[in-house]
């Protein structure tokens, strides 16, 4: 099974940072790579796939970059809405697998 | 607009079944692979069964291989989730995703359910 490993954990940040979450592949897996945020109680919502491509309606402010087995996920400008917990995954093959999550805290 | 309503959730005794239903709508059913995810209480997602568009194939997490089947219902919109011998380990928030074709790999899931708990305690 494909490993994703985030980094970090969780961080602190405040209205109006710029954050990075990183996410490696313990093998590569070309661009098969998915952000999703999770607030507390809801169901997670995907950002982010092939690595790079915003989902229909995710604002610019989120933006991700990165292939083969090294990603990140840049959000400008946080607002109060934009705390919670990122995860990544790798659809490149089966099992798919997601990382230990990231929560973005104030 | 895409709906995917989860069903079947509740309490169960180790060792019991249950099945889960998620109904879908707002878009071409019959095209698209689904996939179920989970969250145990307090902790991340975990991929657990995918099933492309046709039904044809499906795949399982080695956690849930041999106790989960996955199936669909293409006349009826519908997305099943059959798990037997289930164990404490299997609490958890389970989540009926769409994908975006007609495998669960190689592309991207899009559309989210908000979930059915399951509980499995004595």
């Amino acid at each position: 099974d494909i490993q994703m490993t985030q980094s970090p954990s969780s961080l602190s940040a405040s209205v109006g940072d710029r954050v990075t979450i990183t996410c490696r592949a313990s093998q590569g897996i070309n661009n098969y790579l998915g952000w999703f945020q999770q607030k507390p109680g809801k169901a997670p919502k995907s950002l982010i796939y092939a690595a790079s491509s915003l989902q229909s309606g995710v604002p610019s402010k989120f933006s991700g970059s990165g292939s083969g087995t090294d990603f990140t996920l840049t959000i400008d400008s946080l607002q109060p809405e934009d705390f919670a917990i990122y995860y990544c995954q790798q659809y490149s093959s089966v099992p798919l697998t997601f990382g230990g999550g990231t929560k973005v805290e104030i | 607009e895409v709906q995917l309503l989860e069903s079947g959730g509740g309490l169960v005794q180790p060792g019991g079944s249950l099945r889960l239903s998620c109904a879908a709508s707002g878009f071409t059913f019959n095209t698209y692979a689904m996939t179920w995810v989970r969250q145990a209480p307090g902790k991340g997602l975990e991929w657990i069964s995918g099933i492309t568009n046709s039904g044809g194939s499906t795949y399982y997490a080695g956690s849930v291989k041999g106790r989960f089947t996955i199936s669909r219902d293409n006349s009826k919109n519908t997305l099943y989730l059959q798990m037997n011998s289930l164990r404490a380990e299997d609490t958890a928030v389970y989540f009926c995703v769409k994908g975006a074709g007609t495998t669960p790999w190689r592309k991207e899931v899009d559309y989210w359910g908000q979930g059915t708990l399951v509980t499995v305690s004595s």
